[in-house]
């Protein structure tokens, strides 16, 4: 069955340390991986996406993620966390050649601490 | 990026009315546009997956006549809740895909808050 891991719940960080937020995958063929933010009471922001090709991908806020396939992981990274990074944030993938539904994980809320 | 809007964002109602929720693509064709259900603190939930001038189609689970999506026109799908109930108290996000090389990313709307007394 495809499915998207997070396996976190919450992920605390410290502002101006490093921060990752965790997605495993398990889709059959290629597939396609976002990520997403979520601010409270809002809908969802793009963050970034991979499709094909560097295995690095930069988005949006100075975020980055890479998708690792022998690992079938796409974790979000960021060098340097700032306190507005504190959101909800959705992992979600697409198999190639699907009408465009999006499998989602369950979230992560982030707590970036001044 | 492109940019989605929800109309309302926030809506009271009693008991058995209906309410309808617009979302609209602002700066660019949406010829797919999907509705979802957000529980406090969980993920989406995906409603219903519409492309334009065809019947939405319905996950599982979700009911068709009491949900009703209509995808008009390439810029705007409507949802409408028939005969409300508290539990159907949630909030609604739509978002939309211009669906070119099957690569699009889907572009979300802001959401609205559906309040049911």
């Amino acid at each position: 069955a495809q499915s998207v891991a997070q396996p976190e719940d919450q992920v605390n960080v410290a502002e101006g340390n490093p921060l990752t937020v965790k997605c495993t995958y398990s889709v059959s063929g290629n597939p396609y991986l976002f990520w997403y933010v979520q601010y409270p009471n809002r809908g969802l922001q793009f963050l970034l996406k991979y499709i094909t090709g560097d295995n690095l991908v930069k988005g949006s806020y100075g975020f980055e993620a890479e998708f690792n396939k022998s690992q079938t992981s796409f974790h979000l990274k960021k060098p340097s966390a700032l306190v507005s990074d504190s959101a909800l944030y959705f992992c979600a993938v697409r198999e190639k050649g699907s009408n465009y539904q999006l499998i989602w994980g369950a979230g992560t809320k982030l707590i970036i601490k001044p | 990026g492109a940019v989605v809007s929800q109309h309302p964002s926030r809506v009271i109602c009693k008991s058995g009315t209906s309410v309808k929720i617009e979302c609209r693509s602002l700066d660019f064709q949406a010829t797919t546009m999907f509705w979802y259900r957000q529980f406090p603190k969980q993920s989406l939930m995906l409603m219903a997956t519409s492309n334009e001038g065809s019947k939405a189609t319905y996950e599982q689970g979700v009911e068709k006549d009491k949900f009703l999506i209509n995808h008009a026109s390439l810029t705007l799908s409507t949802l409408t809740v028939t005969s409300a109930h508290p539990e159907d108290s949630s909030f609604y996000i739509c978002s939309g895909t211009s669906g070119g090389a099957g690569t699009d990313t889907q572009y979300f709307g802001p959401g609205t808050r559906l309040t049911v007394l």
